[in-house]
């Protein structure tokens, strides 16, 4: 079925060092892909996304590309900081459907 | 600011309680979420409105009751809740069913 799979967190990291959250999905149709966060007691922010193959979204030094022959969406940071703490959520939509399915969320904790 | 605004931002309520919780979107988007979010859980879609009418129940239990009077606001009446039902409670918004949502801060809900 439709799903969307996450790298298993708790990840933790030290300051200035590079992230990688792996996401992968299965879908029945073309998605648009997007990556959101969750800061302490907040709800969720659209971080970026993309529509179509090869799209790369970008957004606060955070990246991800659609990649299509490997159904993936890995999330990067070349240098996280404190700030950056936060659950990220992976997800996607498709085309005539009408909810989001979301992954089960990476607790990233930046340590200075 | 999201332009989805959630009130009350905190709830504790008794299960013998009638509340409502109010979610307001300034986007001119026609499409409205409830989404709960429970402590290690998935996030789950509770229910969908497209133009106010109401498209998806996800086999919500009949203790919550979603009303929808426009396209900018959307409620969620509860009523002899169960401690189980403590969440964080979402709101979110869409232009379309097939675009990204937008959400609000959330609402806290502690059922005693």
């Amino acid at each position: 079925g439709d799903s969307v799979t996450q790298m298993e967190g708790p990840v933790t990291l030290s300051e200035e060092a590079f992230l990688t959250i792996n996401c992968t999905y299965t879908a029945t149709g073309y998605p648009s892909l997007f990556w959101y966060v969750q800061y302490p007691g907040e709800g969720l922010q659209l971080l970026l996304k993309a529509t179509k193959a090869d799209d790369k979204g970008s957004n606060k030094g955070f990246e991800a590309t659609y990649r299509k022959e490997t159904t993936s969406f890995h999330l990067e940071k070349g240098s996280v900081q404190v700030s950056d703490s936060a659950v990220y959520f992976c997800a996607y939509i498709i085309q005539g459907a009408q909810k989001l399915v979301f992954g089960q969320g990476t607790r990233l904790t930046i340590n200075p | 600011e999201t332009g989805v605004t959630q009130t009350p931002r905190h709830l504790v309520m008794g299960m013998t309680n009638k509340k409502s919780l109010k979610c307001e979107q300034h986007l001119g988007h026609n499409a409205m979420y409830w989404y709960k979010q429970s402590a290690k859980k998935p996030l789950e879609l509770m229910f969908v409105y497209n133009f106010k009418e109401q498209t998806e129940n996800n086999s919500v239990p009949s203790r919550f009751s979603p009303e929808c009077p426009n396209s900018s606001h959307l409620f969620l009446h509860l009523h002899t809740l169960q401690p189980e039902d403590s969440a964080l409670y979402l709101c979110a918004s869409s232009q379309t069913r097939n675009t990204e949502a937008f959400f609000g801060q959330g609402t806290r809900l502690t059922v005693v």
